[in-house]
Parts: C-alpha cells; sequence; structure tokens
C-alpha cells in the first residue's frame, strides 16, 4: 500500500519562483492536511479539506494555496517563493470513521530550501 | 497562548527508567489527543491516541489523559536507546477536523 506519496522529496527554489508540491493519497481518506516543520520545531498547519472541493486555512496559511479537486489529491502551491518557506512540508490524510481518534498517516515529506 | 505547548526538552533518560512526556492545550472541547514519534529526517508516526480520561496502555507505552486539567501525558516504561526521538502532541479540537501539534519533546535514552 502506497498511503500518502509526496512528489518532490527534495526541491531546491530561487527567491520569487513558484511551485506546486503534489500529495496524492489512496486509502479513500476525506480529511487532507499540509503541515510545514522548520528544524527543531513542531507541525504547524498550513491548509486542511475535509473533501473534495472543500479547503480551510490553518495556522499559517500566507504565502500558500490549496485546491480539492479529487478525494485522492491535495497539492499545495507557493506562489512567491520566499526564504522563510524553507521548510520541510509533510502530508497527511486522515479518515472520518466510527470513532474519535482516527489517525493521520503522513507522506514522506518534501524538503524545500528557497535561495 | 500557545493552543497544544510541550516542553522543547531534551529529556534525557537513563535506558531501562521510566520516561514521562508531558503536553497541555487550550481548547476547552478538545476531543482526542495523540502521540507521534518523530526519528531524525523521517515522517511522524502514531504511537498512540486517547479520547477518554483516564489511562490507556499499549505494550511499554501508556496515555493518559485528564480533560479537566487540560492535560495529556505520555510514559513509556523501560526505555531503550530505541525510543530516542522527538514526540509530538497532537490534538483534534472542537471543529473536528483541524490536528494541532505541539512543538515536540526530544528525548534521548543514554545507555
Amino acid at each position: 500500500n502506497a498511503g500518502v506519496t509526496q512528489t518532490p522529496k527534495f526541491r531546491i527554489l530561487k527567491i520569487g519562483q513558484s511551485m506546486t508540491l503534489q500529495c496524492a493519497q489512496d486509502m479513500n481518506h476525506n480529511y487532507m492536511y499540509w503541515y510545514r516543520q522548520d528544524p527543531g520545531m513542531g507541525l504547524k498547519l498550513i491548509y486542511y479539506s475535509v473533501g473534495a472541493g472543500i479547503t480551510d486555512k490553518g495556522e499559517v496559511p500566507n504565502g500558500y494555496n490549496v485546491s480539492r479537486s479529487t478525494t485522492e489529491d491535495f497539492p499545495l502551491r507557493l506562489e512567491l517563493a520566499a526564504p522563510s518557506q524553507t521548510s520541510v512540508y509533510f502530508c497527511a490524510a486522515r479518515g472520518q470513521g466510527t470513532y474519535l481518534n482516527t489517525e493521520a498517516f503522513f507522506g514522506q515529506g518534501t524538503r524545500l530550501t528557497v535561495v | 497562548q500557545k493552543e497544544v505547548e510541550q516542553n522543547s526538552g531534551p529529556l534525557s533518560v537513563p535506558e531501562g527508567a521510566i520516561a514521562s512526556l508531558n503536553c497541555t492545550y487550550s481548547d476547552r472541547v478538545s476531543q482526542s489527543f495523540f502521540w507521534y514519534r518523530q526519528y531524525s529526517g523521517k515522517s511522524p508516526e502514531l504511537i498512540m491516541s486517547i479520547y477518554s480520561n483516564g489511562d490507556k496502555e499499549d505494550g511499554r507505552f501508556t496515555a493518559q489523559l485528564n480533560k479537566a486539567s487540560q492535560y495529556v501525558s505520555l510514559l513509556i516504561r523501560d526505555s531503550q536507546p530505541s525510543d530516542s526521538a522527538t514526540y509530538l502532541c497532537a490534538v483534534k479540537g472542537s471543529s473536528a477536523s483541524k490536528i494541532i501539534f505541539g512543538s515536540g519533546t526530544r528525548l534521548s535514552i543514554r545507555p
């Protein structure tokens, strides 16, 4: 089972460039999340989605955009890359389930450096 | 006030001892609580989840939840060097959609 797949694994961007971080899941989960993790820090929620066509801002949405046209895919767009966006980005997916404590499954992460 | 707070550590514990990790949260109506383990350069992986007051045990791990005090903890018994990692506390709040993480506690098990 692939679970949650993120591409690319590594990327170097120049200031002002744009890129899309891809995230795909094959678990048919409704909920998907994008987090960023700065060195030595925890995960900060950027955006999340409760299903196809529905997205909402998290804790640190500025400088990012998302879309959710299908259940499987949840791409994260950086329009004008800035050095402050240098981080490791994690995508996660979670099922709705019948219990409150459903687990979030994480992708392998994308390490982004903006120079 | 941060939504989820953890002591960043590092917490150093001798091998074989009990490691105690703590987390507090601000949303009083939070529903579910999770402990993730993250090795350096890797993705977080779920260790324990808990949603009722009290203790929940799974092998060497025990999660404790006190909703009145807005406090959740993780105990690791018989600590092993392989337990050395960063432990992230996560909370699913009243929105039932967002999962918010703390900043993590770095745990080091010394032989």
